[in-house]
């Protein structure tokens, strides 16, 4: 069964400080890893799609890496309205269908 | 260009009616998606389209969940005899075709007294 591990559950940080959220996974050979977005009250927003381990993307502040067992979203220098719960999903070789983390809330103090 | 539209927004129905939810995805977008998210939790699923077919209906928690899309463009989720445990979010998403990024639409708060 395919498993999604999301940590921290939550991280507060003042305008500025970069870090790091963590997406652990386990599938049966995997399509592709997803990162999204998510504000309260609102649908999912995609970030990125990875697809084999060492690759990267970037979208201003945020950053994803790729490995084998996991990956991470770095955000540099964030901003208030960076605020948001972000969520990591991974789809199986074959199938179509995402298996979501539950997320990391994320507060950017000003 | 419009994104995934869902309807209605919020539902509060009571327990042992039935409901219908419905999704319009984006114009060109084969494959189609409905999660479940409950509070603190990310999304679950429940069924994907491929055109007009149900490609895999695995996430149905039961035979009181239905959902059709009989001209590969708008679906309706179904749920009938609710309980006060379907209360959650429900979420639709497309994508261009099976495997590509799912976009995701704002979502019906169904609540169930």
């Amino acid at each position: 069964e395919d498993q999604v591990t999301q940590s921290p559950e939550a991280l507060r940080l003042q305008e500025g400080e970069s870090s790091s959220l963590n997406c652990s996974y386990t599938v049966s050979g995997l399509r592709g890893l997803f990162w999204y977005r998510q504000d309260p009250g609102k649908g999912p927003e995609f970030l990125f799609t990875l697809y084999s381990a060492g690759e990267e993307k970037e979208k201003e502040r945020l950053k994803a890496t790729l490995t084998k067992k996991e990956s991470f979203l770095h955000i540099t220098a964030p901003k208030p309205e960076d605020s948001a719960t972000y969520l990591c999903a991974v789809q199986a070789a074959g199938y179509s269908t995402l298996t979501f983390g539950k997320g990391t809330m994320l507060l950017v103090s000003p | 260009g419009a994104g995934v539209s869902q309807t209605p927004s919020n539902k509060v129905t009571e327990k042992g009616k039935y409901v219908e939810l419905r999704c319009d995805p984006i114009s060109g977008h084969t494959a189609l998606y409905w999660y479940r998210q409950s509070l603190g939790q990310g999304p679950e699923f429940l069924i994907y389209f491929q055109g007009t077919g149900a490609a895999d209906d695995s996430g149905l928690p039961n035979d009181r969940f239905f959902a059709v899309r009989p001209e590969g463009s708008v679906s309706t989720l179904k749920i009938q005899r609710t309980e006060r445990g379907d209360s959650a979010v429900y979420l639709c998403a497309s994508s261009l075709a099976g495997g590509d990024e799912q976009y995701f639409g704002p979502g019906t708060r169904l609540t169930v007294t």
